[in-house]
């Protein structure tokens, strides 16, 4: 099955800076790639996703980027706010799971953004 | 537009009493249904999956089990809680036409005392 690798764990930035959260995964036929923001004690929000017929998507402050031959996406947060603090998780999933499709969640980025 | 409700938001339930969480979706036919645990850090561990009413793969083996009773209602149960059950709770269900992904319920936080 599909394995997702999420890096760093911790990442603190001052504000203003930016942020870059990488995974890589395993599987080549994984096709979609979500990005979910977790802010304390609530539920993860889908923030920005990207398939893999697109290298780069942005959508204001975030972008991701993704590099199929290599396996691996990123997310990049611009101009970072303290809101931007929170857990942000990437996942994929494979086009071949058909009907009991599932997404795979890297371990997770605990952002702190310092202001 | 579709709506997903999870019930209770908080719950304090002593060891060895059973469990009852309940997931319905508004809105769509059909859905993808899963159950999610985040334990002590960040990790989202998946329990179960249903991709129809009365189809549960299970994920993890454990003392708890899930159950699909009606196309929108997604149930996860214990007879006897653990100390380890402690944790949140996240129903999701999914969409995968034009690649949505899963949208979450708003989760419940169980502490097993």
């Amino acid at each position: 099955g599909e394995n997702v690798e999420q890096h760093p764990s911790t990442l603190s930035v001052q504000e203003g800076d930016s942020a870059v959260i990488k995974c890589t995964y395993s599987d080549s036929a994984s096709n979609y790639f979500p990005w979910y923001k977790q802010e304390l004690g609530k539920r993860p929000q889908l923030i920005i996703d990207i398939r893999s017929n697109v290298g780069e998507k942005k959508d204001q402050r975030i972008a991701v980027t993704l590099n199929k031959t290599a396996k691996h996406f990123s997310l990049h947060i611009t101009e970072t706010q303290p809101e931007d603090s929170a857990v942000y998780f990437c996942a994929a999933t494979p086009i071949s799971s058909g009907s009991a499709r599932q997404l795979t969640f890297g371990s997770g980025t605990q952002l702190t953004v310092l202001p | 537009s579709q709506t997903i409700h999870q019930w209770p938001a908080t719950l304090v339930q002593p060891v060895g009493s059973p469990l009852s969480l309940e997931c319905t979706v508004e809105g769509t036919s059909n859905p993808n249904l899963y159950w999610y645990r985040q334990a002590a850090g960040r990790g989202l561990q998946l329990l179960f999956y249903s991709v129809g009413i009365g189809q549960i793969s299970s994920e993890v083996p454990q003392n708890l089990s899930a159950s699909r009773p009606q196309d929108r209602q997604f149930i996860l149960s214990s007879k006897k809680l653990l100390l380890s059950d402690s944790g949140f709770y996240l129903c999701a269900w999914g969409r995968w036409e034009g690649a949505h992904g899963y949208t979450f319920g708003s989760g419940t936080r169980l502490t097993v005392v």
